[in-house]
Formats: C-alpha cells, structure tokens, sequence
C-alpha cells in the first residue's frame, strides 16, 4: 500500500532557527514529489515538484530535496510568516494524477 | 499562476438536504479535476477523479450515490452532496492539474475549499 508520512508532528521553532521536514514515502513508481503550504480554513498553495532523487527546488527561505525515500524541506532562518501546514504528496503510477497526502507539518515559528 | 475557484466558501444545511459545490479553472481547461476531503486535523483524502464529459472515478469507500460529480465543461466540476447528514460535514477541495509541455514543470493547484456544517 502507498503510504507517505511526515514528521515531525508539529514543530515549533524561534524566527531565524534553521529546520528541516521529513516526508518519507513508500509507493509504487513514484511519479512525482509535491510539497504545498496550507493556511488554516484555506486550501493548499503550490510549492515545489520533484521528480528524481538528488532533484533540489528553491524558493526564498525553502529548499526541497528529494532522494529515493525521502523529502526534505528545509526552511531557513524562517520568519512568523512561515507559520503554516506543510503538506508533502506523492503522485504515484497507478493513480493519475491525483495525489496521495501525507498528514502533514504544523509549523510555528515566534518572534 | 493559475486560479482554481470554490463555491460557495463555507455552507450550513439541515441534515437530510442537497448542497452543490462548484469548482471552476479560472484561466485554464482542465480536462480532469479533483475532489479531496479533510477532516479537522487530518490530511486530504482523494474522493474522486472527474473527467470532463465522462463518469468520475471515485476511491475505495466513497458512496457515489451520495457524491454526485458532474465535469459538464473543461472549466467547471460540481460536487452534490445528496441527503447530507452531519457526518458528512467536512472541508471539500477541489485541484486541477495543468499538465506542462517538454521540461515544465507538473503543477496541481488547488481551490480555497468549501467549509459544509451540516446540522
């Protein structure tokens, strides 16, 4: 069964602390790595597609990575505005395009 | 980037009634959409594929019947939620997918959702 799953949980972390998000996934013929950024009561906004390991995306303070298990998105020196659900899915070969979530990084970053 | 667009936001009914969801590509044909649910706290759960001028696939467990998706153009899904009961009040979400030429990069984007209490 494809299973995608991220950790940690929840994160909590003061403005200009460094991190990282897991997602780790096990899935048949994957077909694509997608991260997205949800704001509560809103829908998911678009990040980054990664297709094969080694792949890496920027944008600002976020830098996706992908290898053959794993993502990370790495969120550097992150600012309260960061504050959000990270969601990272998977699109695999027998689904279409359709994706399959993971449940996802509530993060909290202080001033 | 591209716009996906939901209606209405957010919706309360009485249990036992109809409410239509609709969701539309604002600035691109979608020949295929998405319809995702998220409980409070929980990830989105795919429940169906709609085809535009095709039946929807839905996933494993999801009741058809109660579920009704029209994609009557490649702009425009609908989702039914037929004789709704307070279990079914949730976050639905819509995405469409724009499939990009050589080299682009795959893009699924998704509306704002629709809030539905039933009561």
């Amino acid at each position: 069964e494809d299973q995608v799953t991220q950790s940690p949980e929840a994160l909590r972390l003061q403005e200009g602390e460094s991190s990282s998000l897991n997602c780790s996934y096990t899935v048949s013929g994957l077909r694509g790595l997608f991260w997205y950024r949800q704001d509560p009561g809103k829908g998911p906004e678009f990040l980054f597609t990664l297709y094969s390991a080694g792949e890496e995306k920027e944008k600002e303070r976020l830098k996706a990575t992908l290898t053959k298990k794993e993502s990370f998105l790495h969120i550097t020196a992150p600012k309260p505005e960061d504050s959000a659900t990270y969601l990272c899915a998977a699109r695999v070969s027998n689904s279409g395009y359709a994706l399959n979530f993971g449940k996802g990084t509530s993060l909290l970053v202080t001033p | 980037g591209a716009v996906v667009s939901q209606h209405p936001s957010r919706v309360i009914c009485k249990s036992g009634t109809s409410v239509k969801i609709e969701c539309r590509s604002l600035d691109f044909q979608a020949t295929t959409m998405f319809w995702y649910r998220q409980f409070p706290k929980q990830s989105l759960m795919l429940m169906a594929t709609s085809n535009e001028g095709s039946k929807a696939t839905y996933e494993q467990g999801v009741e058809k019947d109660k579920f009704l998706i029209n994609h009557a153009s490649l702009t425009l899904s609908t989702l039914t939620v037929t004789s709704a009961h307070p279990e079914d009040s949730s976050f639905y979400i819509c995405s469409a997918t724009i499939i990009p030429g050589q080299g682009a990069q795959e893009t699924q984007y998704f509306g704002p959702g629709t809030r539905l209490l039933v009561l």
